[in-house]
């Protein structure tokens, strides 16, 4: 089963750091962008960060552009969101997300067709 | 950046109502258009994507249409486990963006 599983999330005061993992599974972190999704409770979606497949760019938000970096690690096959100088208004429910298409194949989907269930992120004193 | 623009916010229907959702794109995204189905307290789930190919698993009543800035999803016939809330998304560019969703309540 291609699967994503997020953790590391929890309670940061403001100005604080955090990292939050997705680890994948029936799938190599190489061959797919991977992204970042995240949602405050109740409201709708808001993209943050993709990495694309292979060698290729990281694109960020520019809410988050600066403090956010995103990677992957290939030999634990996981993606990663470290978030430095957090603010209130980062608090969220993080989602990781894949893209359906193989990256390098020009036309492919880039819908997000696997998602990761979650975790949560509160940024408060 | 790309603005993605839903209507309604929210309808009402019942078992068995045809609906459809717009969406319309501040600027063009060629087929760069997916649907995606949320329910309360779980991750969204891929719907549509390039604008009209059904995702994998998805029932047939779930149809999308459209290209460069107006897009439709229709419900051919809404079964109870369709109220949710629907979103678009763009990924023609970067940054990607999300309609703020409309939500199929029950009539």
């Amino acid at each position: 089963d291609v699967q994503l599983l997020a953790s590391g999330g929890g309670l940061v005061q403001p100005g604080g750091s955090l990292r939050v993992s997705c680890a994948a599974s029936g799938f190599s972190v190489v061959n797919h962008a991977l992204s970042w999704v995240r949602q405050t409770p109740g409201q709708g979606l808001e993209w943050v960060s993709t990495l694309s497949g292979g060698s290729g760019p990281t694109w960020y938000a520019d809410s988050v552009q600066g403090r956010f970096t995103i990677s992957r690690d290939i030999s634990e096959n996981s993606l990663y969101l470290q978030m430095n100088r957090l603010r209130a208004e980062d608090t969220a429910i993080y989602y990781c997300a894949k893209t359906r298409g193989v990256a390098g194949i020009p036309g492919a989907p880039r819908a997000f067709d696997i998602w990761g269930h979650g975790t949560r992120v509160t940024v408060s004193s | 950046d790309i603005q993605m623009t839903q209507s309604p916010s929210s309808v009402s229907a019942s078992v068995g109502d045809r609906v459809t959702i717009t969406c319309r794109a501040s600027q063009g995204v060629g087929s760069w258009l997916a649907w995606y189905q949320q329910k309360p307290g779980i991750a969204p789930r891929l719907l549509i994507y390039g604008a009209s190919s059904l995702e994998s698993g998805v029932p047939s009543r779930f149809s999308g249409s459209g290209s460069g800035t107006y897009f439709t999803l229709t419900i051919s016939s809404l079964q109870p486990e369709d109220f949710a809330t629907y979103y678009c998304q763009q990924s023609g560019s970067f940054p990607r963006t999300f309609g703020q969703g409309t939500k199929v309540e029950v009539k």
